[in-house]
């Protein structure tokens, strides 16, 4: 069967830090892989997507990155982390063709 | 352009109340239609999807939604919560793998 893996659970970093958010998925092959941010009292926006390895589309400007070095692997990046950028990021998947995702169970990101 | 309308921000039922959760979408075309739970620091959990067919959907833990195309609405129900309900809803709207669209999510209290 098909799994996510989100980490870690929760993470604090100062501003100006950098970040990297990791999601593999196990049992498929070729996903589409997604990362979502949650920020407080707001619902899910769409931050990027992937539909094959090094292919990334990003929703909205922001001050982060993504990156799909291996099939099952997405993640998500800082080089400097602004208070703003603190909120709940899933990292979701489906298969090529399929509606409706697959979440991870989130990472809680505080930037102090 | 899609959009997901989630009214209701907070709900406070009793338990072993019913229940109903309203969503409302904005869509050029026949929808795929889901709602998704997410308990507290938790990723989000498919309960039901529609694509076609029979326009009441059964989903998981007993709720069901019930598509109404002239009223552009999706919304859930379950006819009696439990404790255990208590958790925040997501109503989303997609056609395809990369373009789901969320709402901003109703929060369920349930009170003993």
């Amino acid at each position: 069967s098909q799994t996510i893996h989100q980490w870690p659970a929760t993470l604090v970093q100062p501003v100006g830090s950098p970040l990297s958010l990791e999601c593999t998925v196990e049992g498929t092959s070729n996903p589409n892989l997604y990362w979502y941010r949650q920020a407080a009292g707001r619902g899910l926006q769409l931050l990027f997507y992937s539909v094959g390895i090094g292919q990334i589309s990003s929703e909205v400007p922001q001050n982060l990155s993504a990156s799909r070095p291996q099939d099952r692997q997405f993640i998500l990046s800082s080089k400097k982390l602004l208070l703003s950028d603190s909120g709940f990021y899933l990292c979701a998947w489906n298969r090529v063709g399929a509606s409706g995702y697959t979440f991870g169970s989130g990472t809680r990101l505080t930037v102090v | 352009a899609q959009s997901v309308t989630q009214p209701d921000i907070h709900i406070t039922v009793s338990e072993g109340a019913s229940l109903e959760l309203r969503c409302n979408y904005s869509y050029g075309a026949t929808p795929y239609l889901f709602w998704y739970v997410q308990s507290p620091g938790q990723g989000l959990q498919l309960l039901l999807k529609y694509f076609s067919g029979d326009t009441l959907v059964q989903g998981i833990k007993g709720f069901e939604a019930e598509f109404k195309r002239s009223q552009s609405s999706f919304n859930l129900r379950k006819p009696s919560v439990h404790w255990s309900d208590a958790a925040e809803y997501f109503c989303a709207v997609g056609a395809g793998a990369n373009n789901l669209f969320f709402g901003t999510g109703t929060r369920l209290t349930v009170i003993p």
